[in-house]
């Protein structure tokens, strides 16, 4: 399976600056996926990156909030914008799909202050 | 409802004994489903898959799946205190969306 390499692992943010969280993996993917999994709950999915297009964003997350980039097959970016403190959470990098399930990216723990 | 649900816990089981874990999904036409452990700081890591009915078993672990019933489980033989995590269920629908549930966090206890 892919292995994904993620940073930072954490950060501590003041209010209203971002925060840029990278992946990088090692093999070509068409498809990463950001995850969100905020203290005590699951994994919600903030975006679908594909190469060469806009990212998919889910119900409830929006682009100027969380920018994406995936210049390439094997990296990928998710800015935090304006953060405030409901967004501190683990962000989460994955790669695979819905018939053999997930690799995940060892976390980016955020914590805004 | 939530589309996958699993028992919250904690669970606690003894060294040896046999953890059962639990999670239901309400998409009928959901047609993977899998397992993922995650150790307390970690990243979710991807254990077990079962696509068909009935039980599929990897060393410790078997998965079970009944569809009919919209029910998937994962049963852990001769539990050891390693296998102390958070379990965490994830349905893949036919309209090609992962889902995951809360998950059950297992203690086992030397």
């Amino acid at each position: 399976s892919a292995v994904i390499s993620q940073k930072p692992s954490r950060d501590i943010c003041q209010r209203g600056t971002s925060l840029t969280i990278q992946c990088q993996v090692d093999s070509q993917v068409t498809m990463m996926f950001w995850y969100r999994q905020q203290p005590g709950q699951s994994l919600t999915l903030i975006a679908t990156a594909n190469q060469g297009s806009e990212a998919t964003y889910e119900s409830g997350f929006v682009i100027d909030k969380f920018p994406i980039s995936r210049p390439n097959l094997t990296f990928s970016t998710l800015t935090v914008s304006n953060m405030s403190p409901e967004d501190s959470s683990i962000y989460l990098c994955s790669v695979g799909g819905l018939t053999y399930g997930y690799t995940f990216g060892s976390g980016t723990r955020l914590t805004v202050v | 409802q939530k589309e996958v649900e699993q028992n919250s816990g904690p669970l606690s089981v003894p060294e040896g004994a046999i953890a059962s874990l639990n999670c239901t999904y309400s998409d009928r036409g959901s047609q993977s489903f899998f397992w993922y452990r995650q150790y307390s700081g970690k990243s979710p890591e991807l254990i077990m898959s079962i696509y068909s009915n009935g039980d599929k078993e990897d060393g410790r672990f078997t998965a079970q799946l009944n569809k009919a019933s919209q029910y998937v489980s994962l049963l852990i033989r001769d539990s050891q205190p390693s296998d102390s995590a958070t379990y965490l269920c994830a349905v893949n629908s036919n309209a090609g969306k992962s889902t995951f549930g809360d998950g059950t966090t297992l203690t086992v206890k030397p």
